[in-house]
Order: C-alpha cells, then structure tokens, then sequence
C-alpha cells in the first residue's frame, strides 16, 4: 500500500528552527507538497520538490531525497503564527495526491 | 469574491435528511476535487473532476453524490449519511490533475451527522 509517514506533533520555541520529516512510500513519483494547515482553516501551498535537493522560500525550505524517499520541511526564525499542521502529500503515478496525517507544530515563547 | 468558496460552513443533518455541499472556484482552473477530512487522519480524496468529467472515485460510498456543472462549480449531494460521515469537506480546485500544480482549498464544511 500506499504511505506517508511525519510525526504527529512536535514543540519548538519562537526564534528557533525545526525540521519536519516526512518519509513515503508510494507506487511512483510524481512530486511531493508541503502545505500548511491553521486550526480550523483551509491548508495552504507551502512548498513543492520534483527534484533531489533543496528549494528555499524565505523562512522554509524543503528538501528531497527520491532513493531515500524522504524530504524534510525547514523553518527558520519561528514565529507565534508558525503554530500549525504542517502537511505532506506526494502525487503518485496516477496523479493523485496521497497525504500524511500532519504534524501539529507547537510554537512556545 | 477570490479564491475557492464552500457553502455551508456549518451544516447538521439527520440521517434521513438530504443537504448538498456547494464549492465554487474563482481561479481559472479545470480540476476540482472533494476531500473528506477527519480528526488526526490523513486527507480522503473522495472524487476528482476534470473539465466537468469525473477521472477519480476512490470508493466513496453511493451516499455521497457529486456532480460537477461546470468547470467553476461543483456539488457533493449528501443523503441518508451515517455518523461516522461527521467529518470536515474540504474543495480544492488546481490548473491540472499532473505535473507540479499546488491545489487550492476551500475553507470546508464541518458535516456533522446527527
């Protein structure tokens, strides 16, 4: 089957970085998202990798290892609004996006 | 209005009853899509449209009815739902099925079947 691992729930402190991991296994590759999810309200497009590395976007980066099938999300210079779902999702070879269950991102002062 | 709108955004409805669920785009794009999402798990796909014509059914329950008028609007027509259908539906619409196009969500509707 299909899957898509990241940790349920992680804490960092305001002004810190993190890092979310995300590992999958899915039939193909297609590219893997990262969206980010506020309590109550819809996910929003964070980032996207087709390819091996690293892509940076302000204060996140993403980053992929296709042999590996991994990719972690990197946040930088935390801030109270961070507090989140983070989600990742990867299109398989049919096109469809499978998800993870999210990491919930708790941001402490 | 922008973005991608979802009417109700809170709906409660018994068993025996029949509400729909309305998604509207304001993007341009060709796909849109219904999620089911529920506490602490990952994102359902539940149905996917592509140029009004459905390319995905992921084994959704006959309960659950969409339809897809055109490529800006789209429907989940919901009859005689069970309890465990309480859950969030999120639409989200994209330019294309493939390649690298992010999805746009809705702000969801909380369904809770009572």
């Amino acid at each position: 089957g299909q899957n898509i691992d990241q940790p349920t729930e992680m804490t960092a402190t305001e002004g810190a970085i993190v890092q979310i991991n995300c590992t999958y296994q899915t039939s193909g590759f297609n590219g893997l998202f990262w969206y980010q999810q506020h309590a109550g309200e819809a996910p929003t497009f964070l980032s996207y990798n087709v390819l091996d590395g690293l892509e940076e976007k302000g204060r996140f980066s993403s980053f992929l290892s296709r042999s590996k099938g991994y990719s972690y999300l990197l946040l930088k210079e935390l801030q109270m609004k961070d507090s989140a779902s983070y989600l990742c999702a990867v299109k398989d070879s049919n096109y469809q996006l499978i998800w993870g269950a999210g990491t919930k991102l708790i941001i402490k002062p | 209005e922008t973005g991608v709108t979802q009417t109700p955004r809170h709906l409660v409805m018994g068993m025996t009853n029949k509400k729909s669920l309305k998604c509207e785009q304001h993007l341009g794009h060709n796909a849109m899509y219904w999620y089911k999402q529920s506490a602490k798990k990952p994102l359902e796909l539940m149905f996917v449209y592509n140029f009004k014509e459905q390319t995905e059914n992921n084994s959704v329950p006959s309960r659950f009815s969409p339809e897809c008028p055109n490529s800006s609007h789209l429907f989940l027509h919901l009859h005689t739902l069970q309890p465990e259908d309480s859950a969030l539906y999120l639409c989200a619409s994209s330019q294309d099925p493939s390649g690298g196009y992010e999805q746009y969500f809705g702000p969801g509707t909380r369904l809770t079947v009572t």
